[in-house]
């Protein structure tokens, strides 16, 4: 079975441009959440979708969105973008809504690089 | 979310067992504990989780004391595949708030297998 899978892997683009990222969670998995790593951190939480519904959001800026599918694929957007937004921009997804019952699974990630 | 400490870093040969401990003094009540392995480039990928005492699966222990204040994930027998970044997560994972996962990833301990 295919894994959760994130495109593109690797982009590059320019401060004050615009960057769409795009997953694909694992068949019948409903929640999507991104995650954004730095260079030498952890994963921060960004967003949690379940059932094309914004279930949480993290502690960042405005310039950040995203949205959910039917088919429970996910796009990520960030606008006006920034050098500190230079990351690994991670994707999960899971089969419910609360990972007790069950595990996140993360893509391999966009590698994201702003010039 | 709780708070955890983990040591940065940690050295071991093959075939050894390793144990990484986490703090999280104040863990709460609805809160579980998760570990993640993440490698080089790519996304976490979920270890083992549990609430008290002991669970093992096919590749680790989690040890959880009656007070849960800390846990230690045991990887008995690690091989050079094992190095990687292991986080030590603490949250009740939306399970009883409903508000979905939002996963606090610490910087985790690098774990180095050396022969």
């Amino acid at each position: 079975d295919a894994g959760v899978t994130q495109s593109p892997t690797h982009l590059i683009k320019t401060r004050g441009q615009q960057v769409t990222l795009r997953c694909s969670p694992i068949s019948g998995h409903k929640s999507v959440s991104w995650y954004q790593q730095v260079l030498g951190q952890g994963p921060q939480f960004i967003f949690q979708y379940y059932e094309k519904e914004e279930r949480g959001r993290g502690n960042f800026p405005d310039r950040f969105s995203a949205r959910q599918f039917p088919n429970y694929s996910s796009e990520l957007n960030v606008n006006a973008l920034l050098l500190g937004d230079s990351a690994l921009y991670l994707c999960a997804s899971s089969l419910v809504l609360s990972v007790n019952t069950g595990e996140l699974f993360f893509g391999e990630g966009s590698r994201l690089s702003v010039l | 979310l709780a708070k955890t400490t983990q040591p940065i870093s940690m050295d071991s040969y093959e075939g050894q067992e390793v144990n990484i401990t986490c703090s999280h003094n104040n863990i709460a009540t609805n809160d579980y504990i998760t570990w993640y392995q993440q490698f080089p480039s790519q996304g976490p990928r979920f270890i083992i989780q549990g609430y008290k005492t002991k669970v093992t699966n096919e590749v680790a222990s989690l040890f959880i004391p009656a007070d849960r204040k800390s846990s230690t994930l045991s990887l008995p027998r690690v091989s050079l595949s094992d190095t990687a970044v292991y986080y030590c997560l603490v949250g009740d994972m939306g399970r009883l708030t409903g508000g979905g996962n939002k996963l606090t990833f610490g910087t985790g301990t690098q774990l180095k297998v050396e022969l």
